[in-house]
């Protein structure tokens, strides 16, 4: 079965220090991946996606991924943290083929951002 | 371009009581979601439509949970009898087709049950 695994709980990070989120999926083949971002109160809204191809995507607001296929993992980077990043980070992994598209979340993680 | 729209944004009931979520998807898009985000969790997929038909319903409580898309476009999800446990954030989801297509997300009904 699909499922996603987001390690880190909850991360505490001084503005302009760099960033990296952990995402592990389990898939049998290659996945759609997708990073979401999640403000207090607000609907998910998209950072990046990995369909196929370079397997360094990057996204809106300076966040780029990395696709690993030997280590599972979909890690979200950003080399200088805002204050405005602070929110619910959110992986997610899609299926190739058959009919459903829907997606596999991990439980989030959280980021605080110090001044 | 319009998002997602949901309604109501903040609901709280008792429990035994009955609740509806309306949805409107960005227009044109075929496939809309309904997600349940319990605190503390990911979303998790209740059910998806392609256009007016049920492509997956696998994990919707169905004794409890309903939901239609009668004309393809807005839907509808809801609540009979709620229980404590459907204390959550309901979130809808549109996207232009199924597999691979990106998901857009509305702001989510936040519903407490009493």
């Amino acid at each position: 079965a699909q499922s996603v695994t987001q390690p880190d709980i909850h991360i505490t990070v001084s503005e302009g220090a760099s960033l990296e989120l952990r995402c592990n999926y389990s898939y049998g083949a290659t996945p759609y991946l997708f990073w979401y971002v999640q403000s207090p109160g607000q609907g998910l809204q998209l950072l990046l996606k990995y369909f196929s191809g370079d397997t360094l995507v990057q996204g809106i607001k300076g966040f780029e991924a990395e696709f690993k296929r030997s280590q599972s993992s979909f890690n979200l980077r950003k080399p200088s943290v805002h204050w405005s990043d602070a929110a619910e980070y959110f992986c997610a992994v899609g299926a190739h083929g058959g009919s459903q598209g829907n997606l596999i979340f991990g439980k989030g993680t959280k980021l605080s951002v110090k001044p | 371009e319009a998002g997602v729209a949901q309604s109501p944004r903040y609901k709280i009931i008792e429990k035994r009581q009955s609740v509806a979520f309306w949805c409107n998807p960005i227009s044109g898009h075929a496939t809309l979601y309904w997600y349940q985000q319990i605190l503390g969790q990911g979303p998790k997929l209740l059910i998806q439509f392609q256009n007016n038909g049920v492509v997956d319903d696998s994990q919707l409580p169905k004794d409890r949970f309903s939901a239609e898309r009668l004309k393809g476009v807005d839907s509808t999800l809801k609540i009979q009898p709620a229980k404590l446990e459907d204390s959550a954030v309901y979130l809808c989801a549109s996207s232009l087709r199924l597999q691979g297509e990106t998901q857009y997300f509305g702001p989510g009904t936040r519903l407490l049950v009493l």
